[in-house]
């Protein structure tokens, strides 16, 4: 079946402008997370989503992060005012249960953003 | 989550077994063992995960100890394609979601 499909797949934006990255989760997964990966680095958590639960954005670095999800649908990560170092691939994942210990996340390949 | 130990890489012979280590001798009685590969350019992905009893896929066999304190994840006939970073992962088991934190892992690399 489908996977996790992201777009676009690489994004070249200049500093100080604003982009929107997306995520099409799998069919019939509750939870969805987003993920930072910078070069050479491991991944770094950034917001979940379960079902129609608050999300937890504790791990968005700052206000210039936000994320919206409808439902148990499609996510956008926006990121305003862009940065150099928000340079980093944008990995999102989803799971047919989330904050569960045996269901497995599911990731996409990524947005790969380069900030000039 | 329960911290995981695992040699930083390893080099396994195209056709023959890859079998990857891991320790993970803190981990709770109700957490579950996970491994994760990212070959290069590409997300994360999943492969397999046990409690207690070992697992078997299409992918791997995952072989859990008695004490549930190591595990090995073995890829039977290992391909050229098998190459990336292998991670075993302990997951939090409260409703957090960063419930995966990704160490180190081990790099394979299946050679001709």
């Amino acid at each position: 079946g489908a996977g996790v499909s992201q777009s676009p797949s690489n994004k070249v934006t200049e500093k100080g402008k604003d982009v929107e990255l997306r995520c099409d989760p799998i069919s019939g997964h509750t939870a969805l997370y987003w993920y930072r990966q910078r070069l050479g680095q491991g991944l770094e958590f950034l917001i979940y989503f379960q079902g129609n639960s608050a999300p937890d954005k504790s791990g968005l670095p700052s206000d210039r992060f936000s994320a919206e999800r409808t439902g148990e649908s499609v996510s956008t990560l926006t990121i305003q005012r862009t940065q150099q170092e928000d340079s980093a691939v944008y990995l999102c994942a989803s799971s047919l249960v989330g904050g569960a210990s045996n269901s497995p996340l599911h990731f996409g390949n990524g947005t790969r953003l380069t900030v000039t | 989550d329960a911290k995981t130990t695992q040699p930083p890489s390893m080099d396994c012979a195209e056709g023959r077994a890859a079998n990857l280590p891991c320790n993970h001798s803190t981990i709770s009685g109700n957490e579950y063992v996970y491994w994760y590969r990212q070959i290069h350019s590409q997300g994360p992905q999943y492969i397999i995960h046990g409690l207690k009893n070992n697992e078997t896929n299409e992918m791997a066999s995952l072989i859990i100890t008695e004490d549930r304190k190591s595990s090995t994840l073995i890829l039977p006939h290992a391909t050229l394609r098998d190459t990336a970073v292998y991670y075993c992962i302990v997951p939090r088991t409260d409703n957090a979601g960063n419930m995966l934190t990704f160490g180190g892992g081990t790099r394979l690399m299946v050679k001709p």
